[in-house]
């Protein structure tokens, strides 16, 4: 079983719809990261959690530490929206790498 | 900068050939991290720096790869004796976590082939 575990692996929608991304892990972690990887391969950093929630225009992003999970919303998602979603986590040793789900595959038709 | 530079984007090697793959951390950030991505979704650790130390060598196949981070220079990351399995993306990112700062920043990549 890998400590980081997302959910849906794929995901399909239609433009306008709200979407959620969930992210469970199974380590105690310092902070959980969103990313964003776009076809191209570039990754960009969306959130950065150690509590609670942030939001980013319309992507909003919540962790519960008790429950070890953390979900990514997106509202009124837009087809410029598809891209892999990773959650990675970083553990509680002070060594700062990153730990990666498998991703979820987000494709919003229009 | 504001970005990690990488170089180059793309690199192709014939099996048994060295690559070497540079990064440019964001000036002021005290950590770098390799990671490398095979397949789509599978990300390993290879090598993290705090400035020029090595701070987590966990990740990193000792026989041939090695890597460096010297002061006023680009890090790098070099493989000897490149495998047909050593093709995969390498992510270089950078980082000053003090806390409350949002500060993990990904490069672009390099591709590597070996061919």
């Amino acid at each position: 079983k890998n400590e980081v575990e997302q959910s849906p692996q794929n995901l399909t929608a239609q433009e306008g719809e709200f979407i959620t991304i969930n992210c469970s892990y199974s380590v105690g972690i310092s902070a959980l990261h969103w990313l964003q990887q776009h076809p191209g391969g570039g990754i960009v950093s969306l959130f950065m959690l150690s509590s609670g929630k942030k939001k980013h225009g319309r992507l909003i992003a919540t962790i519960n530490i008790q429950e070890k999970h953390s979900s990514l919303h997106i509202t009124a998602s837009h087809p410029r929206d598809s891209a892999v979603y990773i959650c990675a986590v970083m553990g509680i040793q002070g060594a700062q790498k990153l730990v990666f789900g498998q991703g979820t595959r987000l494709t919003i038709n229009p | 900068g504001e970005e990690v530079a990488q170089t180059p984007k793309h690199l192709v090697r014939g099996e048994g050939q060295k690559a070497k793959l540079y990064c440019a951390p964001i000036k002021g950030h005290s950590y770098v991290f390799w990671y490398q991505q095979v397949l789509k979704n599978e990300f390993k650790f290879l090598i993290s720096f705090q400035n020029e130390n090595v701070f987590d060598e966990t990740g990193m196949p000792k026989e041939r790869f090695s890597a460096k981070c010297l002061p006023n220079s680009p890090c790098s990351l070099e493989i000897q004796a490149t495998k047909l399995e050593d093709s995969a993306v390498y992510f270089c990112a950078s980082s000053q976590l003090s806390r409350g700062l949002d500060g993990y920043t990904f490069g672009s990549g390099t591709r590597l082939t070996v061919v």
